[in-house]
Parts: C-alpha cells; structure tokens; sequence
C-alpha cells in the first residue's frame, strides 16, 4: 500500500545512455512533481504536472523530458546522460497543487 | 524569489534531551506553508510538520514543534525527548500558494542531526 512508488529505486549507466524513471501515486493527488537531489543533498524542482498537463518547468536541459500518461503516473526520460546527471530523483504528489507533498523513495541514478 | 536558509549544518543531542534547529526564509508573499522534513540515512523524504502562514498557533506532532515567528521570517523546529530514530537530515521548506495549480518547494540545505547515547 505504498503511496508514492518509484522504479527503479537504483540506476547504474553509461554516460550516453538513454534512461527512465517511472513513478505512480496511490493517494488520488492531481499533481505530481519530479525533484533532484544532488551530491550535496540540495533539493531542486524540475517539473510539475497537474491533471497530465506541464505546470512547473525549471531550468532543465531539454534531454531531460516528463511524460504524465495519467494523473497517478508521472515518468521522467533523460536522454543521453551525463556524469552531471548523477543525482537522487524524487518524484512527489499533492492535492490540487496547493497542499503538503509527499515523497516517493528516491531513484539514485549514477552516470559511469 | 524566495529563499530558505538553514545556517546549521550539523548538530549533535543526547538521547532524550531537547533540540532546536533554525531556519529562516525569505520572502515578500503573505501565502504560504511551511516545512520540515526529515531524511534518514534510508533515503525517503518523511514530512514532520506543516506550518500555516494564516495560522498564528504553533503546529505540534506529538515531540515536534514548531516556533514560527512571521515578522522574522523565522521557522525553528524543536525536537523534545530526542530518540535514535530522529538521527537524519532535517530539511526546511517553503511553498508559496500561487494562484495557479502547482506550487513548488523551495528547500534549504538541510541540518544533519546526531542523536547519541
């Protein structure tokens, strides 16, 4: 009965590659968001989505790209991938945007 | 744009004894939240506590609580009854309630807190 769900929870690529992250909610939220987490462990947004349409987008190259097949899905593609690239990814959920956010686990993503 | 600033990166506390982490923003909106939450070593985001900006009471949960003092733009969790399992990093948020249907959070850069026996 996890709330917020995220595959894979590790990811070990080479630089190059082209890769997913696939999240899900269980908590009937319309939003969901995707958050980076770096070696310093500073949180940044990157996207957000409300009712599959893309609300928040940060600064992010455009290799990175969400993709929101419903309101409980919410995936992230990166392509070619960078040592840079290596990171924590969060996704998260709330309610109508406007409410307390709740975490999925986190996918470590490590760039060789 | 708003800022969150936590100026204590590492604190240590005795098992059940009390600590209280800072945190200080910075911002010209009149609406929003505020946040802790916690990161164990086990990598998930837990939420501690939410603070209403229209609320002039102090959130508690259970041995947390919050000392929010708007003018000030300060935000300092106390943790009472310190147990191992509060051993994390502590990270302070911000989201302002836009007008639209999404609202970010905008963190600080956490306080890494030690609990010892």
């Amino acid at each position: 009965d996890t709330a917020v769900s995220q595959t894979p929870k590790y990811l070990v690529t080479q630089m190059g590659n082209d890769k997913s992250i696939k999240c899900e909610q269980n908590l009937g939220h319309d939003t969901m968001y995707w958050y980076k987490q770096d070696s310093k462990k500073f949180l940044k947004i990157m996207f957000s989505y409300n009712n599959k349409e893309l609300i928040i987008n940060e600064t992010v190259p455009n290799r990175f790209s969400p993709k929101s097949p419903d309101k409980a899905h919410l995936n992230l593609h990166i392509n070619s991938l960078e040592l840079g690239d290596s990171a924590v990814y969060f996704c998260a959920s709330s309610n109508q945007g406007r409410d307390t956010q709740y975490f999925g686990p986190g996918t470590r993503l490590t760039v060789l | 744009a708003q800022t969150v600033t936590q100026s204590q990166p590492e604190m240590s506390v005795q098992e059940a004894e009390t600590v209280t982490l800072s945190c200080t923003y910075d911002t010209s909106e009149s609406n929003y939240y505020l946040f802790w939450y916690k990161q164990p070593p086990s990598r998930q985001m837990i939420l501690v506590i939410r603070q209403e900006a229209y609320k002039q009471q102090n959130a508690t949960e259970n041995r947390f609580s919050v000392n929010f003092q708007k003018a000030a733009k300060s935000f300092s969790l106390k943790i009472s009854d310190s147990q191992l399992g509060d051993t994390a990093m502590y990270f302070c948020a911000f989201m302002k309630l836009s007008t639209g249907t999404a609202s970010k959070l905008t963190f600080g850069t956490g306080t890494r807190l030690q609990v010892t026996l």
